[in-house]
């Protein structure tokens, strides 16, 4: 099975201030029809988990551009430009480019 | 809208098993598929398993194989989930989903089941 690695598991950061969280694949996340399913979740506290990020950059619809998604093949960053009090939770990567799926370890973000 | 309703919370004994449905609305089901999800008390999230919904097409992670089984029933526009001779490891929130782009864009509410003695 692909192992996701997530770093960091815990993220404490300044309001307003950036976050980074890495996700590191054991294996090349580019499927054979040349798209890379990489993708991102945030589960607040108490909620179902909700998709941010699929196909290591693209937006869902309703997701503030504060949240931006980078990488390629093994690397991939999901980056949050200004931590508001709402940002608050556990980061999850998901890939979806070989079976079976599989999440990384999440990453617990809190406010400093 | 995109709906996903999944059944009550179950309690279990060691040893029984468990079926969990996932009432779909909102868009065509015949063609979609379905991902089961887990998440244990404080735990990640725990892909289980996969369903074309038109081909009947499974897939399963190696941890459940032999104990997890998904089906549909097209006309009810249902999903569903039975695991297998459940132990304390298995208590979690159970999650269907609707795949999308080899990920997951819409999620039912969960459906939490407890197994105790």
């Amino acid at each position: 099975d692909v192992v996701l690695t997530q770093s960091p598991l815990s993220l404490p950061v300044t309001l307003g201030q950036p976050a980074s969280i890495s996700c590191r694949s054991s294996q090349s996340l580019v499927h054979s029809d040349g798209n890379t399913y990489l993708n991102w979740f945030q589960q607040r506290p108490g909620q179902t988990p909700r998709r941010l990020i699929y196909k290591v950059s693209v937006r869902d619809s309703g997701v503030p551009d504060k949240f931006s998604g980078s990488g390629s093949g093994t690397d991939f960053t999901l980056k949050i430009s200004r931590v508001e009090a709402e940002d608050v939770g556990v980061y999850y990567c998901l890939q979806g480019a070989h079976w079976p799926w599989t999440f990384g370890q999440g990453t617990k973000v809190e406010i400093k | 809208q995109v709906q996903l309703v999944q059944s009550g919370a179950e309690v279990k004994k060691p040893g029984a098993s468990v079926k969990v449905s996932c009432k779909t609305s909102g868009f065509t089901f015949s063609t979609c598929a379905l991902v089961w999800v887990r998440q244990a008390p404080g735990q990640r999230l725990e892909w289980m398993g996969w369903i074309n919904v038109g081909s009947g097409d499974t897939k399963y992670s190696q941890k459940f194989q032999g104990r997890v089984t998904i089906t549909r029933d097209t006309p009810a526009s249902t999903g569903y989930m039975e695991l297998s001779s459940l132990t304390s490891e298995d208590t979690a929130v159970y999650y269907c989903a609707k795949d999308a782009w080899a990920s997951i864009d819409s999620w039912g509410q969960g459906t939490p089941v407890t197994v105790s003695s």
